[in-house]
């Protein structure tokens, strides 16, 4: 079993939709979570983190935490074209360690 | 400099031949990482350093790969004897490590092996 689960996707969403992204992972324990989007061809860049159980806003993201359900979301309002990407889940495990989960592939048609 | 980088940029190189890929964390940053990462898959982790020492090499596939830190700034990743399969996009991160639930890592541009 994978660390941290994404569906693949593509997930197409029209432009000024909501893009909804999930991630779930298998160690309890964990306590930060991260989101990255990755362009292709680039690295990954940080967008947030979460680690409180509930929402966390910053601008047209929102990322939702439920550690009962072991859960990580990310909600993109008004999408635009230009956040099709390959958003990347990161679970921070124990002695600092990261996982990442595989991605999912965002296409945001105009 | 303001962020990771990596040097080169890509490197090709024959079957067999040996290759070293270069990360020069933001400076402060205590912990960086080492990741491989393959078409359509997310980062893999390889190794990590803190300060100097390598804190979790338990990535790192074979005793072909071997990292290093000796100053507790720039690393370098080394590859003996490359395979096709070591093919890939090496990245490279570093965090502050405050010990807090928001250290977060910041990535360098990458290193894309390419081995013929």
């Amino acid at each position: 079993q994978k660390e941290v689960e994404q569906n693949s996707g593509p997930l197409s969403v029209p432009e000024g939709a909501i893009a909804s992204l999930n991630c779930t992972y298998s160690d309890r324990g964990s306590q930060s979570f991260f989101w990255y989007r990755q362009y292709s061809g680039k690295s990954p860049e940080l967008i947030m983190f979460i680690y409180s159980n509930g929402d966390k806003e910053d601008g047209r993201f929102t990322a939702q935490l439920n550690k009962a359900s072991q859960y990580v979301s990310l909600l993109i309002r008004d999408s635009q074209p230009s956040d099709s990407a390959t958003y990347l889940c990161a679970v921070k495990g124990g002695f600092n360690k990261f996982y990442f989960g595989s991605g999912t592939k965002l296409n945001v048609k105009p | 400099g303001a962020g990771v980088s990596q040097t080169p940029s890509n490197k090709v190189t024959e079957k067999g031949k040996y290759v070293e890929l270069r990360c020069d964390p933001i400076s402060g940053h205590t912990a960086l990482y080492w990741y491989r990462q393959s078409l359509g898959q997310g980062p893999e982790f390889l190794i990590y350093f803190q300060g100097t020492g390598a804190a979790d090499d338990s990535g790192l596939p074979n005793d072909r790969f071997f990292a290093v830190r000796p100053e507790g700034s720039v690393s370098t990743l080394k590859i003996q004897r490359t395979e096709r399969g070591d093919s890939a996009v090496y990245l490279c991160a570093s965090s502050l490590l405050s010990g807090g639930n928001t250290d977060t890592q910041y990535f360098g541009p990458g290193t894309r092996l390419t081995v013929l």
